[in-house]
């Protein structure tokens, strides 16, 4: 199961933008990269994915390197909802049900007011 | 309306005992997923299932026994409680087909909170 690294936490202030880096070097060509968070007591909540262009949605910006070794979750302004534990995870492709997440520890993200 | 329902939301129990938790989804999911989260917050797969149809099982022990009645419901039996089995414990759908499973994304429930005592 191909592996992510992220930082264990990042600080923000309220209002700016937050860059979430996430490398994945032994990303195989068929790997997607998917975002999710976790708030405070509530379950993972899905972010964003892409596969090889840049992807932008109501929640927030993902920029995949050219060489997909690596990948950063942009939330262009920070409010304190957004305070949550990041998680960056490769889903393959297979049959259906068969590619499990693999969760890794995440970025605690902490944003100040 | 909720997604990924669970219940119950908190579940305290004594060792030795037999419980369940149950999970219902109303997306039309093909999918549906138990995790398990432990008190260093380790997110874990324990169990897929598709259309019904028992997908991945983890090394879980023997005890923990999923059941899918239909394709909008997945529950969670646990037989003679241990201590290690205190942790929240996610259930989660997704819809792999029509999609593609690498593309499709998990809705996950709120949790269960297990607390064996």
């Amino acid at each position: 199961d191909a592996k992510t690294t992220q930082p264990n936490s990042m600080e923000s202030n309220e209002e700016e933008p937050v860059h979430l880096p996430c490398n994945h070097s032994t990303i195989s060509g068929t790997d997607y990269i998917h975002w999710y968070r976790q708030l405070p007591s509530q379950g993972p909540e899905y972010v964003i994915h892409g596969l090889t262009s840049n992807v932008n949605n109501r929640m927030a910006s993902l920029a995949i390197a050219e060489d997909r070794k690596s990948s950063t979750l942009i939330l262009h302004r920070a409010t304190l909802r957004d305070a949550a534990v990041y998680y960056c995870i490769l889903r393959a492709g297979g049959t259906s049900g068969t590619y499990k997440y693999i969760f890794g520890t995440g970025t605690r993200l902490k944003v100040l007011a | 309306d909720t997604a990924v329902s669970q219940t119950p939301k908190y579940l305290v129990t004594q060792m030795g005992n037999d419980k369940s938790i149950k999970c219902e989804q109303n997306l039309g999911h093909d999918t549906m997923y138990w995790y398990k989260q432990d008190s260093k917050k380790f997110l874990k797969i324990m169990f897929s299932y598709n259309n019904k149809e028992l997908i991945i099982n983890e090394t879980v022990p023997n005890r923990f026994s999923p059941k899918s009645p239909d394709k909008a419901h997945l529950n969670l039996h646990i037989n003679s409680l241990e201590l290690g089995d205190s942790a929240v414990y996610f259930c989660a759908s997704s819809q792999d087909q029509e999609v593609g499973p690498g593309r499709s994304e998990q809705y996950f429930g709120p949790g269960t909170r297990l607390t064996v005592t």
